[in-house]
């Protein structure tokens, strides 16, 4: 069976330090990875999304940048953390493109003082 | 670009009444329409999913949508509610490489 693990589950990091939140997925192949940030009361938006290793979609212009050096692994960096980059991270996987569902990973609070 | 409007921040209902959460989407093609629950502090939990055929579907913990194509809507449902559903409700339309959330509706249970 296909297992999606994250990690840390919570994380306290000063403004202007470096982030690495790293995702990885067991159990399939070739799977379309994504990071999503949920803020509080503002629902989960799409950060980025992979088709491929090496192959990422930015959807929203920011601090943040993902790679995905192996195929069933997905890393969220910055260089230099903001305030406002505090939240709940998640990262989710999906078998195949359009129809099937996503598998989410249990989530990365991060909180940035 | 696809898009889902979930009008409804908050719901408070008493535990054993009906629910009816609701969800609008944009998209124009036909499309692949989700229902995921989270606890606090949890990942998401697929709760149901449309992808074609009959329009009403059911999915899991009592849950069922029924999508309706002329509204543009996929809202979930449940007979009675108990206190354990109390949690957050994401409704998702997943296009070809990505999949979209709306904003969320906090469903609280009273008891």
């Amino acid at each position: 069976s296909q297992t999606i693990h994250q990690w840390p589950a919570t994380l306290v990091q000063p403004v202007g330090s470096p982030l690495s939140l790293e995702c990885t997925v067991e159990g399939t192949s070739n799977p379309n990875l994504y990071w999503y940030r949920q803020a509080a009361g503002r629902g989960l938006q799409l950060l980025f999304y992979s088709i491929g290793i090496d192959q990422i979609s930015s959807e929203v212009p920011q601090n943040l940048s993902a790679s995905r050096p192996q195929d069933r692994q997905f890393i969220l960096s910055s260089k230099k953390l903001l305030l406002s980059d505090s939240g709940f991270y998640l990262c989710a996987w999906r078998r195949d493109r359009g129809s099937t569902e996503a598998f989410f990973g249990q989530g990365t609070r991060l909180t940035v003082v | 670009a696809q898009s889902v409007t979930q009008p409804d921040i908050h719901i408070t209902v008493s535990e054993g009444a009906s629910l009816e959460l609701r969800c609008n989407y944009s998209y124009g093609a036909t499309p692949y329409l989700f229902w995921y629950v989270q606890s606090p502090g949890q990942g998401l939990q697929l709760l149901l999913k449309y992808f074609s055929g009959d329009t009403l579907v059911q999915g899991i913990k009592g849950f069922e949508a029924e999508f309706k194509r002329s509204q543009s809507s996929f809202n979930l449902r449940k007979p009675s509610v108990h206190w354990s559903d109390a949690a957050e409700y994401f409704c998702a339309v997943g296009a070809f490489n990505d999949m979209r959330f709306g904003a969320g509706t906090r469903l609280t249970v009273k008891p």
